[in-house]
């Protein structure tokens, strides 16, 4: 079975300053990794995922993540973030067969500071 | 349209009522999830449905009923709920399943239920 840890429960973090969110998988099997967004009172939204290729993955908001197999890890960068960045981060895995099962790590609340 | 919607948007129930949540996507997904969501915390898978069967059920509890009428609808029929059962109920929808093929789930708002 695959597991995912958030070791940050909680980021504040500075406005335009940058920020690393970190997510840390395990699993017995080849994998995929996605990170979601969660704004206040709405759904999630995929801010970027990593299938195979490049380490480096770019997303949407200006989020990219680098995959470290090595270090089985998938943490997730800004170079410098805005107020609307607040909200929770969930870090996701998901197995190479049977692709329908998510399992979400813990989330990861950032707050921007003005 | 890349939209999931989902209908109510908040609903308050009583343990003896009977409700429906509804889920809606138009982006010819043949996979459709329900997962619910606790108060800070991740979501939690709860049904899948591959081409309107039910593929997966998560040791749900028999109050929870799903119901696929078509590819492009998913029910949830709640009877007898438990005031443990409040949370945000979300739905998503992915292209297909494939063995070896990764789809991106998208997500609708949520359906945030308070069982009294």
């Amino acid at each position: 079975a695959q597991s995912v840890t958030q070791l940050d429960s909680q980021v504040p973090v500075f406005e335009e300053a940058p920020v690393e969110l970190r997510c840390n998988y395990s699993s017995s099997v080849s994998v995929y990794l996605f990170w979601y967004v969660q704004y206040p009172n709405q759904g999630l939204q995929l801010l970027l995922k990593y299938l195979s290729g490049s380490t480096l993955v770019k997303g949407i908001n200006g989020f990219e993540a680098e995959f470290n197999k090595s270090q089985t890890s998938f943490h997730l960068r800004k170079p410098s973030v805005h107020i609307s960045d607040t909200a929770e981060y969930f870090c996701a895995v998901s197995v190479y067969f049977g692709n329908e099962k998510l399992t979400f790590g813990t989330g990861t609340r950032l707050t921007i500071i003005p | 349209d890349t939209e999931v919607t989902q209908t109510p948007k908040h609903l308050v129930m009583g343990m003896t009522n009977k409700k429906s949540l509804k889920c809606e996507q138009h982006m010819g997904h043949r996979a459709m999830y329900w997962y619910k969501q606790k108060a800070k915390k991740p979501p939690e898978l709860m049904f899948v449905y591959s081409y309107e069967k039910l593929s997966i059920n998560e040791s749900v509890p028999s109050r929870f009923s799903p119901e696929c009428p078509n590819s492009s609808l998913l029910n949830l029929h709640l009877h007898a709920l438990q005031p443990e059962d409040s949370a945000l109920y979300l739905c998503a929808s992915s292209q297909e399943r494939l063995a070896g093929v990764i789809n991106e789930q998208f997500f609708g708002p949520g359906t945030r239920l308070t069982v009294l």
